[in-house]
């Protein structure tokens, strides 16, 4: 098993809509969590991090984390054409330091 | 304040070539690490330095060493390029407080072809 795993989609959407990017990891002592954008060709931006359960709200952008069951979610309200991009889901194991395990990645379509 | 860069942007070798990737950083950042990206797999850690005159292996070392020169720069080299090693390789660097909250910031990024 993945110790970070997303579906690589692509998750299409319409303009306006709200996109919803899932990402599950293995190692229930992982404590931080990041969303990293990356748009073709171009190097992984940081969106947004969550570090307890529950919500983080940044602008458009919502992190939700659920511990319990080992989730972690992205909502994109609002979804522009801009959006468009691979979505990189991050974990931060516990029984490491500074080390982030990535998922795959889910390319996001935002179609007008 | 230039962050994160990498030089070559691009770069074609041959088989058996040997080469080093360069990496700086102009943020005090103590934590510096290089990954690599290919299609399909994710970015997936080669080695990392936690800070001056210490480095460590990530996930997928083999074929690869690096050298942490100064607190600013991280290389990467490769002494006998393969094929395989087609990729696109990325520096990040973060400063690191032991809360786990640390944002990686990465460089842009340098493509490797080896034939």
């Amino acid at each position: 098993q993945k110790e970070v795993e997303q579906n690589s989609g692509p998750l299409s959407v319409p303009e306006g809509a709200i996109a919803s990017l899932n990402c599950t990891y293995s190692d229930r002592v992982s404590q931080s969590f990041f969303w990293y954008r990356q748009y073709s060709g171009k190097s992984p931006e940081l969106i947004m991090s969550i570090y307890s359960n529950g919500d983080k709200e940044d602008g458009r952008f919502t992190a939700q984390l659920n511990k319990a069951s080992q989730y972690v979610s992205l909502l994109i309200r609002d979804s522009q054409p801009s959006d468009s991009a691979t979505y990189l889901c991050a974990v931060k194991l516990a029984r490491n330091t500074d080390k982030l395990i990535f998922g795959t990645g889910t390319r996001l379509q935002v179609f007008p | 304040n230039a962050g994160v860069t990498q030089t070559p942007k691009f770069q074609v070798l041959k088989t058996g070539q040997s080469m080093t990737l360069q990496c700086a950083q102009d943020m005090n950042h103590n934590s510096m690490y290089w990954y690599r990206q290919d299609p399909g797999m994710g970015l997936r850690l080669i080695y990392y330095s936690a800070s001056e005159g210490t480095t460590d292996k990530g996930e997928v070392p083999n074929g690869y060493n690096v050298s942490r020169l100064n607190k600013r720069e991280f290389s990467l080299r490769l002494e006998s390029a393969a094929p395989s090693q087609t990729s696109v390789y990325f520096c990040a660097s973060s400063f690191s407080t032991g809360q786990g909250t640390e944002t990686q910031y990465f460089g842009p990024g340098t493509r490797l072809l080896v034939l």
